[in-house]
């Protein structure tokens, strides 16, 4: 596609549930990133892809949040047991290369914990 | 965590004046962007500066950095209502054991340009 496609938009869930989020990145594009904003604040990274691997994951705040990128492209990003406090917009972003190279970035997913 | 720190949180300009915000930053870094978020969500990127350029220019837009002070100013001349935004600086924090970089973002800078 011509951009960083994130779905859903919005994602309204009841607190321990379960909840996917989806990045379909560039085409091409080696290197996939999540981060997770709340109001005010600047992106918070959560981890980096280099194709398949993750190549770094020490922004995952817990065991509850997992994300995989099994054909090296579409990652989806896992949360279990849903708290009010991951309440936020998840932004995906990918760049051709990675490492801090130039990323196009989703329209993120608003993410409420009711 | 969050590498970066802009000043000042919020600015407030006249169109036509020129606005400057600062980003200071940890540990030493190979490349520092500066992004740009509207009030929806998506950040777009704005210019890449490498850790051996000084200063660099993108149109209406000027970045400098200085690695001995860790820090980096993007001044935009000419300012906008169109560039009512949140800026943001973006790092890198060295190499992790497996020889990756991650990319860390400041807090930000809210600026309002008043037509």
């Amino acid at each position: 596609g011509a951009g960083v496609s994130q779905t859903p938009s919005n994602k309204v869930t009841e607190k321990g549930k379960y909840v996917e989020l989806r990045c379909d990145p560039i085409s091409g594009h080696t290197a996939l990133y999540w981060y997770r904003q709340s109001l005010g604040q600047g992106p918070e990274f959560l981890i980096y892809f280099q194709g398949t691997g993750a190549a770094d994951d020490s922004g995952l705040p817990n065991d509850r949040f997992f994300a995989v990128r099994p054909e090296g492209s579409v990652s989806t990003l896992k949360i279990q047991r849903t708290e009010r406090g991951d309440s936020a917009v998840y932004l995906c972003a990918s760049s051709r290369y990675g490492g801090n190279t130039e990323a196009f970035f989703g329209q993120g997913t608003r993410l409420t914990v009711v | 965590s969050q590498q970066g720190e802009e000043d000042p949180q919020a600015l407030s300009i006249q169109e036509g004046e020129n606005a400057t915000m600062n980003c200071s930053y940890k540990t030493s870094i190979n490349n520092l962007q500066w992004y740009r978020q509207n009030s929806g969500r998506g950040l777009v990127h704005l210019i890449l500066i490498r850790s051996n350029e000084r200063e660099k220019h993108s149109g209406r837009l000027r970045v400098t950095l200085d690695t001995s002070k860790k820090s980096s100013s993007l001044l935009i001349t000419a300012s906008r209502a169109a560039d009512t935004a949140s800026y943001f600086c973006a790092t890198d924090e060295g190499r992790n054991s497996g020889g990756y970089q991650k990319v860390t973002f400041g807090t930000g800078t809210k600026l309002q340009v008043i037509p």
